[in-house]
Parts: C-alpha cells; structure tokens; sequence
C-alpha cells in the first residue's frame, strides 16, 4: 500500500516568492496536519484539515494557508517567503482527527529560500 | 498549553549497551503520548504510543517507554542498541483540544558507536 506520499522533494525559492507544497495521504484517510521542521528542531503544527475543513491551526503568520479537496489531498500554500520559512514541511494523514488514531507522516518537502 | 521537554539533545552510547532517553511533558489535561523516530532525509515513524491502560508500552523492535503521571514522564528504553538504531527521537503529546495535533519536543540524536 502506498503511504503518504508528498511532492515536491526539495525545491529552492528566493525571498517574497510564493510556494504550494502537495500532499496526498493514505487511502481512506480523511485527515491530513501540516507540520514545520526547521533544522535541529522537533516538527511545529502548522494545520488539520478534516472532511475538507479546518480543524486546527498552529501559530503561524497568514501567509500560511491551506486547503484540502474532496479526494482528501491537500495543499499547503505560503506567501511572501522569509528567509525563516526553510524548513522540512512535513504531512502526516490518519483515519478521523483526533490524535487518538495514529498519524502516518509523509518524507516531507525541504524548502529552501535565499 | 501543552509541552514536552526532552532532556537530552545528543546521547552517544556504545553498541549493545543499554539507553534511555528522557522525556518530560507539562499537561492540565489527559494526554497521549508518543514516541517518534526520524532517521536521516526521511520521515517521522511512531515508534510506540501510550493512550491508556497499561503504563508500560512496547514497539515491535525492542524499545519500551512508561508512562508516568506523577512525574509527568515518559521515558523512552532499550536494553541493548544497535548500529540501526541510530537516529533522531521525538517525544510527541496531544493537544487539549481533541485534534489531532501534536506538540513534539526538541529531539534526542541517539548515536550508536560500534
């Protein structure tokens, strides 16, 4: 069975750019987080989308935006990108939104502004 | 809020001898709690999870970690490490708010030396 899978791999952007990272989950999952992992931290909660609605949103600025479509894929799109932003963006899927239900992570998008 | 401390960044340790990695976390609330591991260029894997019952959980490769409320701990052990087992750890708890969203620690590097 295929995991969560996540496109692109890497990709470079230069500072004020715009970038939307792609996440497709698991078969039959209905949730999908977003994730922030900057180097030589632990992952910050960025979103959940459940049945295609918010359900969670992290402390990030509103350039950061999400949505998920009815196939239960989803987008993570930022706006006027920092220097700050690089990070590893991480998506992770699971059954139903609750945490209680194990979360499957994807291998994630490494981002890089100059 | 929630928050997880994990007390060791780096923790180097011979093959075959035992370890443990320290987790501490802060909740008003029940929690979940998780062990995640993350090996180089990929993503995060839930290594074992405590949601409720027995205080002592186990993986399928040989770590162990136990729940401990009234020192708000979660320890992660193992009692002989390999080479394979080097990599970064997460300690992870759930959020209040019955989401799935996960407040993860800052990461122990565990590296196994032959």
């Amino acid at each position: 069975d295929a995991g969560v899978t996540q496109s692109p791999t890497h990709l470079i952007k230069t500072r004020g750019q715009q970038v939307t990272l792609r996440c497709s989950p698991i078969s039959g999952h209905k949730s999908v987080s977003w994730y922030q992992q900057v180097l030589g931290q632990g992952p910050q909660f960025i979103f959940q989308y459940y049945e295609k609605e918010e359900r969670g949103r992290g402390n990030f600025p509103d350039r950061f935006s999400a949505r998920q479509f009815p196939n239960y894929s989803s987008e993570l799109n930022v706006n006027a990108l920092l220097l700050g932003d690089s990070a590893l963006y991480l998506c992770a899927s699971s059954l139903k939104e609750t945490s209680y239900h194990e979360q499957y992570f994807g291998p994630g998008t490494r981002l890089t502004v100059t | 809020a929630q928050s997880v401390t994990q007390l060791d960044s780096q923790v180097p340790v011979f093959e075959e001898a035992p370890v443990e990695l320290r987790c501490n976390y802060s909740s008003s609330v029940s929690v979940y709690l998780f062990w995640y591991v993350q090996y180089p260029n990929q993503g995060l894997q839930l290594l074992l999870k405590y949601l409720s019952g027995s205080t002592l959980v186990e993986s399928i490769n040989g770590f162990e970690a136990e729940f401990n409320k009234s020192q708000t701990s979660f320890h992660l052990r193992k009692p002989s490490v390999h080479i394979s087992d080097t990599a970064e750890y997460f300690c992870a708890v759930s959020d209040s708010s019955n989401t799935g969203k996960l407040i993860f620690g800052q990461g122990t590097t565990l590296q196994v030396k032959p």
